[in-house]
């Protein structure tokens, strides 16, 4: 079966540390593979995105994935964290279909 | 561009009350879909429309909930009768088509006292 996981419920950093997070997927074929992030009371927004092509996606916000098919890894990085980042960070895969397998998703809080 | 409308945005209800949670996707985008976030479950897809037909509603919890897209431009997600256990936020997206980024909503949160 198609599944997306989140190895970790809460990472905490410090503002302008780096930030990586873990997102593992399990599918038959290579999946889309999404991030998005969710802030208090908002809704879901789209970080970035993996079709295909090159393996190092570029996003909003300064948001980076790298998509490693040997490790079955979608992890999301930024070099330097703001205050503005502490949100819940959600992992998406699905595939040419309308399905999309989320995570359960990782809290990121920011210390000052 | 207007993204994806929902509404309410907030709505608190009495147990046994009817609830409807209104829908306006991206103009062009030929999917839709409502999804549930809880604590306990986190997303969850309820169903599926393309080109205003349902494709999927294994997601559906239960007879109490139904689900409309009489155009490709308004769904509407029912619960009647609504219980304690529904209070969660409703996403609505939508999408170009299969296999494309979905595009999510404000969602609506539903508390049902």
């Amino acid at each position: 079966a198609q599944s997306v996981t989140q190895p970790d419920i809460h990472i905490t950093v410090s503002e302008g540390a780096s930030l990586e997070l873990r997102c593992n997927y399990s599918y038959g074929a290579t999946p889309y593979l999404f991030w998005y992030v969710q802030s208090p009371g908002q809704g879901l927004q789209l970080l970035l995105k993996y079709f295909s092509g090159d393996t190092l996606v570029q996003g909003i916000k300064g948001f980076e994935a790298e998509f490693k098919r040997s490790q079955s890894s979608f992890n999301l990085r930024k070099p330097s964290v703001h205050w503005s980042d502490a949100a819940e960070y959600f992992c998406a895969g699905g595939g040419s279909n309308y399905k999309l397998t989320f995570g359960k998703g990782t809290l990121l809080t920011v210390n000052p | 561009d207007a993204g994806v409308i929902q509404s309410p945005r907030h709505e608190v209800t009495e147990m046994g009350q009817e609830v409807t949670l209104r829908c306006k996707p991206i103009s062009g985008h030929n999917s839709l879909f409502w999804y549930r976030q809880t604590m306990m479950r986190g997303l969850e897809l309820l169903i599926y429309f393309n080109n205003n037909v349902p494709i999927d509603d294994s997601g559906m919890p239960e007879d109490r909930f139904s689900a409309k897209m009489p155009n490709a431009s308004f769904s509407t997600l029912k619960i009647q009768p609504s219980e304690p256990r529904d209070s969660a936020v409703y996403f609505c997206a939508s999408s170009p088509g299969p296999g494309n980024t979905i595009y999510f909503g404000e969602g609506s949160w539903l508390t049902v006292v």
